[in-house]
């Protein structure tokens, strides 16, 4: 079974502009969590979707936004970048809640903001 | 609100045994996570803790105390492919956040 797989691998940006990022889950899983990883920070829960809807949100500016599809798959939009959103966004996809079952993350996206 | 604790740094020797310690606090504790990071990868999951007591997984077990909020993963037999970050993540019900990480230990194993 594949594992979670997210696009695209490395992004360079500059300040202002906006991203858009993409995770497909695991076949079956339709719990689909986003997390930012910063060396001074750790990784960070930014929002969790489940059936096409946000389920639970960390405590990120309303910059941060993302969606569910029908096929599980989910994307993440930051707008507006600024120099501190350079980070490694991890999302994680779990059978159907994530907050009972184990998280499985992909290989994540390095977001690099000039 | 929430805060869990981790050494930063950790180096042992090849072959040896090596214990992380975690501690949490949380209001709404459902269930420890320990994960392993290699540099530049993904988090993998590692052991899952929700009550008390030692779980058992080949080299790596893990321990959960929830009325000292307090886990330690062990690794045994320690080996250089074992050199990567170990993170625990407590998920709590609470805040309506999945989970919440610890900053990581470093473990650096030496030949």
């Amino acid at each position: 079974k594949a594992g979670v797989t997210q696009t695209p691998r490395y992004l360079i940006k500059t300040r202002g502009q906006q991203v858009t990022l993409s995770c497909s889950p695991i076949s079956g899983h339709r719990s689909v969590s986003w997390y930012q990883q910063t060396p001074g920070q750790g990784l960070q829960f930014l929002f969790e979707y489940f059936s096409e809807t946000q389920r639970n949100k960390g405590n990120f500016p309303g910059r941060f936004s993302g969606r569910q599809f029908s096929n599980s798959r989910s994307e993440m939009n930051v707008s507006t970048l600024e120099l501190g959103d350079s980070a490694l966004y991890l999302c994680a996809s779990s059978l159907a809640d994530a907050t009972t079952d184990t998280q499985y993350f992909g290989p994540g996206t390095r977001l690099t903001v000039l | 609100g929430q805060n869990i604790d981790q050494p930063t740094e950790m180096t042992a020797t090849e072959g040896a045994i090596v214990q992380i310690n975690c501690t949490y606090q949380t209001s709404g504790f459902n269930g420890l996570f320990w994960y392993q990071q290699h540099a530049g990868e993904a988090p993998t999951f590692l052991s899952y803790n929700v009550l008390d007591g030692l779980e058992e997984k080949g080299r790596f077990s893990s321990f959960l105390s929830r009325s000292k909020g307090y886990s330690y993963l062990l690794l045994k037999e320690l080996q250089m492919k074992d050199s990567a970050s170990y993170l625990c993540a407590v998920r709590d019900n609470n805040y309506g956040q999945n989970f919440v990480f610890g900053p990581g230990t470093r473990l650096s194993v030496l030949p």
